[in-house]
């Protein structure tokens, strides 16, 4: 059984550019949870799908966007890239309040 | 992979020994704590959790002490093993909403 994969791995981009990370949750798990986590941070809550709708937001703005699609598996889109938005963005799923299970992340990287 | 322990506080132990590694929590409504452990290159891995009408609960290793009145959590890794080093968070959370707040996070050096 397979647990949270993400692609991609790593990813350059350039400020203004516009980024999409993919999710697959642990078999069963019906809930997505996206987090950023700055180097040497810990890692902070962006926003959880469930059922294909945003349940509950962090404190991000509005560049930050994300879909669930019909088998769970989820995305997260960030538009006009700024350098700050380099670090480790980590999908966690569950079955919705149940214990969350991490990916591997992904590494962004903004020039 | 990416160390993410840059400017962590650091505890190093030797092999064998025990090892605390404390928490601040932010957020007296909390009413569920996690530890989780991060190595680098990879996802925060649960380790233990407790719910606020407990103050101790034990695992394999670990033992995880509440204290609700400091808003303080220790984590407790008995006979500490290379493999446990790594990067230890803290995270509250309230019922019926998944969103987990996480600490700043100890890096735990384990020398053979």
């Amino acid at each position: 059984d397979a647990g949270v994969t993400q692609s991609p791995t790593h990813l350059i981009k350039t400020r203004g550019q516009q980024v999409t990370l993919r999710c697959s949750p642990k078999s069963g798990h019906d809930t997505v949870s996206w987090y950023q986590q700055a180097l040497g941070q810990g890692p902070q809550f962006i926003f959880q799908y469930y059922e294909e709708e945003e349940r509950q937001r962090g404190n991000f703005p509005d560049r930050f966007s994300g879909h669930q699609f019909p088998n769970y598996s989820s995305e997260l889109n960030v538009n006009a890239l700024l350098l700050g938005d380099s670090a480790l963005y980590l999908c966690a799923s569950s079955r919705l309040e149940d214990e969350q299970f991490f990916g591997p992340g992904t590494r962004l990287t903004v020039l | 992979g990416e160390s993410v322990g840059l400017h962590l506080p650091t505890l190093s132990v030797q092999e064998g020994d025990n090892s605390i590694i404390n928490c601040a929590y932010s957020n007296s409504a909390s009413d569920y704590f996690i530890w989780y452990k991060q190595e680098s290159g990879k996802g925060p891995q649960f380790i233990i959790d407790i719910r606020s009408n407990m103050d101790k609960r034990q695992g394999q290793r670990v033992t995880v002490l509440l204290n609700k009145t400091v808003k303080h959590l220790s984590l407790q890794i008995a006979a500490t093993q290379p493999g446990d080093s790594a990067v230890y968070f803290c995270a509250e959370g309230l019922s019926g909403y998944s969103t987990l707040t996480f600490g700043k996070g100890t890096m735990l050096l384990v020398s053979p």
